[in-house]
């Protein structure tokens, strides 16, 4: 059982550059999130995403898109990346309904220079 | 004011006591609340979910919940070494999004 994939696992970029971080999940669940970790602040969730060709701002939405083109992916977009943005991001997954767990990805490491 | 709040650490206890981790939340229509463990360079785990007042035991672990007080806590008993990790608050808001604490931070001394 793959879960939930992420890539990359770890990607360096310049300032100014774009790039596009990937989530699949194969549990047909319903609804995806993308988080970012930073040191000391557990993890603040970017963009939310209930069902398939719906999304919604989470508490740090700003410098990110996403797309949530099918049930299975769920991806996220840095236009132009930001020495802020430096963080670990996680896509995680849930079934229908606020009583279930996350299931989450091994995380992508990202570092702006 | 964060929707969810915990203790910022990080909480030492030596190997076999209790360990106490608290959080509160300020949503007072949430229904649904977690305690997610994360090992350095890992992903959260889910280790308890809670939704009703009182106590859910596990094993060594137990969530509390106060609703009236808009708090939640989890106990960890005869703490392990294994146990030592960042353990993170998370609650769904009326928005139907999970949002977390800023974790803490918990080391267990053999």
């Amino acid at each position: 059982n793959a879960g939930v994939t992420q890539t990359p696992k770890f990607q360096v970029l310049k300032t100014g550059q774009s790039m596009t971080l990937q989530c699949a999940q194969d549990m047909n669940h319903n609804s995806m999130y993308w988080y970012r970790q930073d040191p000391g602040m557990g993890l603040r969730l970017i963009y939310y995403s209930a069902s398939e060709g719906t999304t919604d701002k989470g508490e740090v939405p700003n410098g990110y898109n996403v797309s949530r083109l099918n049930k299975r992916e769920f991806s996220l977009r840095l236009e132009s990346a930001a020495p802020s943005q430096t963080s670990v991001y996680f896509c995680a997954s849930s079934d229908r309904g606020t009583n279930e767990k996350l299931f989450f990805g091994s995380g992508t490491q990202l570092s702006v220079l | 004011q964060k929707e969810v709040e915990q203790n910022s650490g990080p909480l030492s206890v030596p190997e076999g006591a209790i360990a106490s981790l608290n959080c509160t939340y300020s949503d007072r229509v949430s229904q649904s609340f977690f305690w997610y463990r994360q090992y350095s360079g890992k992903s959260p785990e889910l280790i308890m979910s809670i939704y009703s007042n009182g106590d859910k035991e596990d094993g060594r672990f137990t969530a509390q919940l106060n609703k009236a007080s808009q708090y939640v806590s989890l106990l960890i008993r005869d703490s392990q070494p294994s146990d030592s990790a960042t353990y993170l608050c998370a609650v769904y808001n009326q928005g139907g999004k999970l949002i977390f604490g800023q974790g803490t931070e918990l080391s267990v001394k053999p």
